[in-house]
């Protein structure tokens, strides 16, 4: 009953530095969806998928590459890291149509 | 340009209590609504949603209203507990392929005394 997994949970990165975020779902949901959680800002979209090898921008996708080879699995990539990115991320999934998306635990980066 | 605001970032009731949290929006496309709730070092958590079809829904303690002329709505709680102290945020998404997109509120800091 694992549902939404991120990892890692924490990570330091230093300016330029590039990394992946994982995650992954076992409900076999069709969108998955990365958000960034700033204070003050609520959870802004960063990159959308609806399916296996579909994928889009959201609201904030500068300097975030995404990827969608199978169902389960949505990995973040930061190509070069910039302290502006230091956040807190959730990944997130659900069903195509109205519903809720159920959240990962999230991953706090600093990028120093 | 935020499509979805919540005004109040924090708001403290006494247990017992009912607590009422806001959210306005300004997207017309917006036919789906989410609230939202966080609890620190945690993923958001789902309460409740309502479609632009209804005006209200209620899932026990919680009971959602939607205004769609006034592009508002609001999350009751009663009766209020100290384990509801958390963030609530509210989401919206559009239909179609949009579902899966989310617009969150900034949030509110909700906290219930004893």
């Amino acid at each position: 009953n694992a549902g939404v997994t991120q990892t890692p949970k924490f990570q330091v990165l230093k300016t330029g530095q590039s990394m992946t975020l994982q995650c992954a779902q076992d409900m076999n949901h069709e969108y998955m969806s990365w958000y960034r959680q700033d204070p003050g800002m609520g959870l802004r979209l960063i990159h959308y998928s609806v399916g296996a090898g579909i994928t889009d921008q959201g609201e904030v996708p500068n300097g975030y590459n995404v990827s969608r080879s199978t169902t389960e699995d949505f990995p973040l990539r930061l190509l070069s890291a910039a302290p502006s990115q230091t956040s807190v991320y959730f990944c997130a999934s659900s069903y195509q149509g109205p519903g809720e998306a159920f959240f990962g635990q999230g991953t706090r980066l600093t990028v120093v | 340009d935020q499509q979805v605001k919540q005004n109040s970032p924090s708001l403290s009731v006494q247990e017992g209590r009912i607590s009422i949290l806001n959210c306005d929006y300004t997207n017309s496309m917006f036919d789906y609504f989410l609230w939202y709730k966080k609890y620190p070092a945690e993923g958001p958590t789902f309460l409740i949603s309502i479609s632009s079809i209804k005006d209200k829904n209620e899932d026990g303690r919680f009971t959602v209203f939607l205004n769609k002329s006034a592009k508002h709505l609001s999350l009751h709680i009663v009766p209020s507990q100290p384990g509801d102290s958390a963030v609530y945020f509210c989401a919206a998404s559009a239909g179609g392929t949009s579902y899966g997109k989310l617009t969150f509120g900034q949030g509110t800091i909700l906290t219930v005394h004893p």
